[in-house]
């Protein structure tokens, strides 16, 4: 299995309040993504990275923002969480484009937002 | 607007049948289209289908690419119980994005 941890597991947290999740690999991988997962939705791409510094937005990023200060760790934040934001995220890593290699994911976080 | 549909969106067999597990894509800059497991956690990966690789099979599992249909199947023969899981198909786009379908919830009967 892939090196993901995501981190915390489980949260509930209150409307207005603000979130960080982190995604950690020990992989070594050059790239990072978070999804958010909704009943009928599928998978939703939120933000991405490919490389320190580097991100780009997903589908779904308005209300997220992200950093990636170091290779193995990817945080996401929620400024001032909504109920909408409540969902399952998933991180995944890649170690090279989609055209080559297959994406991997992280136990996800079950986030609610009262 | 770039999609994935899926189908059926669930589906209830007897242990021992096969199964037929449908993605049709509209996705612009098309790189791959990559068949998942999910059962409670995080999805695994099944497959990658791409232009040079329009068929991959392992075990009962087996799946293939129709890039003149959009679309592509993935097959179960023999189902077990433990094959009961939400199968994801997603789309590469471009360089780094996945557009995932909505995925198949599969239930397998004993």
């Amino acid at each position: 299995d892939a090196g993901i941890t995501q981190s915390p597991r489980h949260k509930v947290t209150e409307t207005g309040t603000p979130v960080t999740l982190r995604c950690h690999q020990t992989e070594n991988h050059r790239y990072m993504y978070w999804y958010r997962q909704d009943p009928g939705h599928g998978l939703r791409l939120i933000h991405y990275s490919y490389g320190v510094k580097d991100t780009d937005k997903g589908e779904v990023s308005d209300g997220y923002s992200v950093s990636r200060s170091k290779t193995e760790d990817f945080l996401l934040t929620l400024e001032s969480a909504t109920s909408s934001q409540t969902s399952v995220y998933f991180c995944a890593i890649s170690e090279r484009g989609i055209s080559n290699q297959p994406q991997h994911f992280g136990d996800g976080t079950r986030l609610s937002i009262l | 607007e770039d999609k994935v549909v899926q189908s059926p969106l669930s589906l209830v067999v007897h242990e021992g049948d096969t199964v037929t597990l449908n993605c049709s894509y509209e996705v612009t800059n098309f790189r791959s289209l990559l068949w998942y497991k999910q059962e409670k956690k995080a999805p695994t990966f099944l497959f990658m289908l791409t232009s040079s690789g329009i068929e991959k099979k392992s075990g009962r599992l087996s799946s293939i690419l129709d890039k003149k249909e959009l679309s592509s199947i993935l097959n179960i023969t023999a189902t077990q119980t433990g094959d009961s899981a939400i199968y994801l198909c997603a789309v590469g786009q471009g360089a780094q994005k996945l557009v995932f379908g909505q995925g198949t919830r599969l239930t397998i009967n004993p």
